[in-house]
């Protein structure tokens, strides 16, 4: 399985673009880089999942270099209910390796 | 559609007593997943299940075991519980061969 490494912490202002980065240097061929936001006394949540180049939805984006070992998440705009810890999971999900590894995460602290 | 329910919610528990936490999913999901976090810490994989009739260990199996019941749940049994074991645990659920998983509310298990 390929670990993943994330700064601990980061610090940012509303309205302001923040982007994590996430190192995956063993990241096989068949697996995929996923994110999720995990709120105080919640369980995590999906924000996004790639495999290669950029993927965009509703929340946020992620950015792919051609060899992939390395991710980022860009949170365009943010605001204070942003403020969270941001998960970056590499694996396949399926087959005999259907395990999913959360690494210690990213704290996001959004100030006014 | 409730998603994935986790009962019950809060537990306390002298030590050397044994439970079981419940987990039910209705997305038809084929692979399920049991975490626990600790303050401050990331998810820590215990144990997970690709589809109905297998278990895997994860990442901190020791002192947990675990039942596929059916496809709809999965449940993690503590037999002896020891105040290591204070923790919130989380289970989780996904489509097989995928990584968005969807997670419970969770149960705040203290150990006295």
């Amino acid at each position: 399985l390929a670990k993943t490494t994330q700064p601990i912490s980061m610090d940012s202002y509303e309205g302001q673009e923040v982007n994590i980065t996430c190192s995956h240097n063993n990241i096989a061929t068949n697996d995929y880089i996923t994110w999720y936001q995990q709120f105080p006394s919640q369980g995590p949540r999906f924000i996004i999942q790639g495999y290669k180049t950029k993927v965009t939805n509703e929340v946020a984006s992620l950015f792919i270099p051609a060899d992939r070992k390395s991710s980022t998440l860009s949170l365009p705009r943010v605001s204070l209910s942003d403020t969270a810890v941001y998960y970056c999971l590499v694996g396949s999900g399926g087959g005999a390796t259907n395990k999913l590894i959360f690494g210690t995460g990213t704290l996001l602290a959004v100030q006014p | 559609n409730a998603g994935v329910t986790q009962t019950p919610k809060f537990q306390v528990l002298k030590t050397g007593q044994s439970m079981t936490l419940q987990c039910a999913q209705d997305m038809n999901h084929n692979s399920m997943y049991w975490y626990r976090q600790d303050p401050g810490m990331g998810l820590r994989l215990i144990y997970y299940s690709a589809s109905e009739g297998t278990t895997d260990k994860g990442e901190v199996p020791n002192g947990y075991n675990v039942s596929r019941l059916n496809k709809r749940e999965f449940s993690l049994r503590l037999e002896s519980a020891a105040p290591s074991q204070t923790s919130v645990y989380f289970c989780a659920s996904s489509s097989q061969g995928n990584t968005e998983a969807f997670f419970g509310q969770g149960t705040r298990l203290t150990v006295v």
